[in-house]
């Protein structure tokens, strides 16, 4: 079937840096693309989503980066601040209706 | 959180005893979804419904049953509780082309 995966299961990046957290995919036929945010004990959230005719899209200090050609994606935060520690993964709908595959996460640890 | 509320938030339990886990939202929405997240795995589903009554089997379907007897909540059942069945269990709903999650019901099964 297919699969949503992310490259690392672990990152730690300094307050103030950039970080840049990837995701592969293998249904070329995905027509968008959506990133979430986990923080610990609690339920994930939406942060941003990309159609599968953009190849970027910004929101507040946070941008998705689509590269079909290699069936890649990525999530970059800006300026990672000690709030931003969760784990993210995406997420992509599957050929049946309203149905989605995960990817299993990756933690971003932010050290102060 | 687009008005999900699980119940319980966390439950222990002994292997063979029956388990249900509850969603309520408030705002409607005709679609929902039972998922289970664990180590190593991405979020798995379990159940989702489409309206009152209409449920159908996600990937990882048994061992769990569902009912929707109204719009606004849904409950999953386990028949007979396993140790496999320990787990982090979220509600979702979709909204066009986002799911919003509940909290999430901690379930450990002895």
């Amino acid at each position: 079937g297919e699969s949503v995966g992310l490259h690392l299961p672990t990152l730690s990046v300094q307050e103030g840096d950039n970080s840049i957290i990837n995701c592969a995919y293998s249904n070329s036929a995905s027509d968008y693309f959506i990133w979430y945010k986990q923080e610990s004990g609690k339920g994930p959230q939406f942060i941003i989503d990309i159609r599968s005719n953009m190849d970027k899209r910004q929101g507040q200090r946070v941008t998705v980066l689509l590269n079909k050609t290699v069936k890649h994606l990525s999530l970059q935060i800006a300026a990672t601040q000690p709030g931003d520690s969760a784990v993210y993964f995406c997420a992509e709908p599957q050929n049946t209706g309203n149905q989605f595959y995960f990817g299993t996460g990756t933690s971003l640890t932010v050290i102060p | 959180d687009a008005g999900i509320t699980q119940s319980p938030r966390h439950k222990v339990t002994e292997t063979g005893t029956p388990v249900t886990l509850r969603c309520h939202q408030t705002e409607n929405h005709r679609y929902m979804y039972w998922y289970r997240q664990d180590p190593g795995h991405g979020l798995r589903l379990i159940h989702y419904s489409y309206g009152v009554k209409d449920t159908d089997k996600g990937e990882v379907s048994d061992g769990y049953s569902v009912s929707r007897s109204k719009t606004e909540d849904f409950l999953l059942t386990l028949e007979s509780a396993t140790s496999s069945q320990t787990s982090v269990y979220f509600c979702a709903i979709s909204v066009g082309n986002e799911q919003f999650f509940g909290p999430g019901t901690r379930l450990t099964v002895l």
